[in-house]
């Protein structure tokens, strides 16, 4: 079975500062990778995936993630934040091209500082 | 496109009530899942139709029972439901089976009296 680690449960930024939520997952089989973003009060929103190629990926909001398989990671950063980036963030995986069981890392929650 | 939506936004029921969660997508996808999140926590997976038909369900307990009408809908029925029940129900779909991208819907925010 797979499980996912964010390593951060609080990450507080001040405002254009960058950011960086860690993300390390553990799988005896190939995955494919996920952040969502959770804004309060609703759901959650899609920011960026890992699927195969490139291993940098770029999602919406300015966010980007590296893959990096020898270390089982899926880190996600941005270089300058701003406050409506005050959200829960999550790292998740499912097995590549089977099934479609998605494992949740616990979150990191990203408060922004004016 | 990539929306789902979910109704009611927002649920308040007694004990001893019976209601339904709805969630529609229009993508065309063929897998559709109810996760359960409390706050603070990750969501976790409930219940997972794929192509119709209950394909996972988490041990949940049988007060909550899914029903796929057709693959575009899916609801959750209610009844009997625990204060612990109390939570933010959400909906998502996925184009098929083999790990693709799930796409979430807003939630529905559940308070049980």
């Amino acid at each position: 079975a797979q499980s996912v680690t964010q390593l951060d449960s609080q990450v507080p930024v001040f405002e254009e500062a960058p950011v960086e939520l860690r993300c390390n997952y553990s799988s005896s089989v190939s995955v494919y990778l996920f952040w969502y973003v959770q804004y309060p009060n609703q759901g959650l929103q899609l920011l960026l995936k890992y699927l195969s190629g490139s291993t940098l990926v770029k999602g919406i909001n300015g966010f980007e993630a590296e893959f990096n398989k020898s270390q089982t990671s899926f880190h996600l950063r941005k270089p300058s934040v701003h406050i409506s980036d005050t959200a829960e963030y999550f790292c998740a995986v499912t097995i590549k091209a089977a099934g479609n069981k998605l494992t949740f890392g616990g979150g990191t929650r990203v408060l922004v500082k004016p | 496109d990539t929306e789902v939506t979910q109704t009611p936004k927002h649920l308040v029921m007694g004990m001893t009530n019976k209601k339904s969660l709805k969630c529609e997508q229009h993508m065309g996808h063929r897998a559709m899942y109810w996760y359960k999140q409390k706050a603070k926590k990750p969501p976790e997976l409930m219940f997972v139709y794929s192509y119709e038909k209950l394909s996972i369900n988490e041990s949940v307990p049988s007060r909550f029972s899914p029903e796929c009408p057709n693959s575009s809908l899916l609801n959750l029925h209610l009844h009997a439901l625990q204060p612990e029940d109390s939570a933010l129900y959400l909906c998502a779909s996925s184009p098929g089976v083999l790990g693709e991208t799930q796409y979430f819907g807003p939630g529905t925010r559940l308070l049980v009296l």
